[in-house]
This record gives C-alpha cells, structure tokens and sequence, in this order.
C-alpha cells in the first residue's frame, strides 16, 4: 500500500493480558517511529527506528513495553501484562530518513481499550 | 532541549471566519517545522512544513504558516475556514531531542478546532 498501515485498528483486551500491535511502514522509509495518544492529549514518543542501528527506546515507559522491526520494514510493539492506563491510540509514523528534517507519514493508529 | 507550545487548546470559528492557530518553540539551532491536522479516528496528516528559505510556506487544504524567527513562532492561518477544518491541529519540531541526540520530531499538546455554521 501507499501509507503506513497499522493493525488491528481497534483491541478491547483484559487487563494483565499480552497485546502485539503491528505497523508496515511505508516501503523505503528507513525511520520508524512509535507514539501513544491518551484521550484528549498530544503525541508521547515511545520508541524510534533508523536502518539498522539500535532503536532509542528511551520513551518506552515501563519494561513491560518492548518493540522490534526486522530491518526496515515491519515493526511491532508489545505491551505485556496490560494496564487500564495503557489505554490509548498507538500511533505509527515512517519517514525516509531519520533526519529530523523529513516529515513523518502516519498510520491510523491502534486503538487499544484495556478493560 | 526542543520543545513546542500551542497555548489554544480549543478554539471554535464560525464558518468563513479566518482563523490562526499559534505555535511557538524552543530550539537551539534553524528549527524544522510543520503542522500536522488529526481527523477523529485518524492518523495524523501533513498540513505543510518549513525548512528554510521563504518565511511564508504554503500548504494543503488552503493553509498556510509564517516562521517568525524573532519570536520563536509557527502561526497556522486559513483566510476562510470550512466546517470540514473541524479537526485536531498539531505544531512539531523537528531536530535532536534528548540525551541521546536522536533524530525526531516533537510535538504540541494540539489545538482542537470546532467550526460553528
């Protein structure tokens, strides 16, 4: 596809239960990025992609958030033993590069409902 | 350390008024800057971006932004506003952020447009 695509759109899940959300960047973007979207509130950065370099996982906010991507393309984040505060949209983002001056394309997010 | 400020949380404009939605930021060096717009339910979607150059960027959807280095600013402006504007607006920064240096973009906490008809 043309954009970044981001599944499943919508997760209701029990609390203390694993979920694993996916987002397939846009194909040639070597940048990929994580954010989590509380209702009502801005972009809190989660965890951030280049090539093949270690990933700045230094918005992750506890070690029950982990994430990996296979090269460059898919990627997937995981929240183990889910909290109702981790209730929120995971929103996706590739860019071409990680420079900072590249503007970064957005999936439609996952909304993740912990119940 | 970047940072962006939108200090409008909500804003409602009748339908053909003008509107300007302000930014301001915080950056050590020539900032990247761009406005992103939320539908609800929807990712976010690039309204237009400054790199240099020409202060005064154009952008999708009849929008347009004025970078005013002397006041650290972003305004988003529409010279008539659609109800179709109704949406969540976003100033980012874009740069190194962080202990780590890395490359990204930051973002405001959004301004939430409603149109009245």
């Amino acid at each position: 596809g043309a954009g970044v695509s981001q599944s499943p759109s919508n997760k209701v899940t029990e609390k203390g239960k694993d979920v694993e959300l996916r987002c397939d960047p846009i194909s040639g973007h070597t940048a990929l990025y994580w954010y989590r979207q509380r209702l009502g509130q801005g972009l809190e950065f989660l965890i951030y992609f280049q090539g093949n370099s270690a990933p700045d996982k230094s918005g992750l906010p506890s070690d029950r958030f982990s994430a990996e991507r296979t090269g460059e393309s898919v990627s997937t984040l995981t929240i183990q033993r889910t909290q109702q505060e981790d209730s929120a949209v995971y929103l996706c983002a590739s860019s071409y590069t990680g420079t900072g001056n590249q503007p970064q394309h957005f999936g439609d997010g996952t909304r993740l409902s912990i119940l | 350390a970047q940072s962006v400020t939108q200090p409008d949380i909500h804003i409602t404009v009748s339908e053909g008024a003008s509107l300007e939605l302000r930014c301001n930021y915080s950056y050590g060096a020539t900032p990247y800057l761009f406005w992103y717009v939320q539908s609800p339910g929807q990712g976010l979607q690039l309204l237009l971006k400054y790199f240099s150059g020409d202060t005064l960027v154009q952008g999708i959807k009849g929008f347009e932004a004025e970078f005013k280095r002397s006041q650290s600013s972003f305004n988003l402006r529409k010279p008539s506003v659609h109800w179709s504007d109704a949406a969540e607006y976003f100033c980012a920064v874009g740069g190194r952020v962080g202990d780590t240096g890395r490359r990204a973009l930051t973002f405001g906490s959004g301004t939430r447009l409603q149109v009245q008809p």
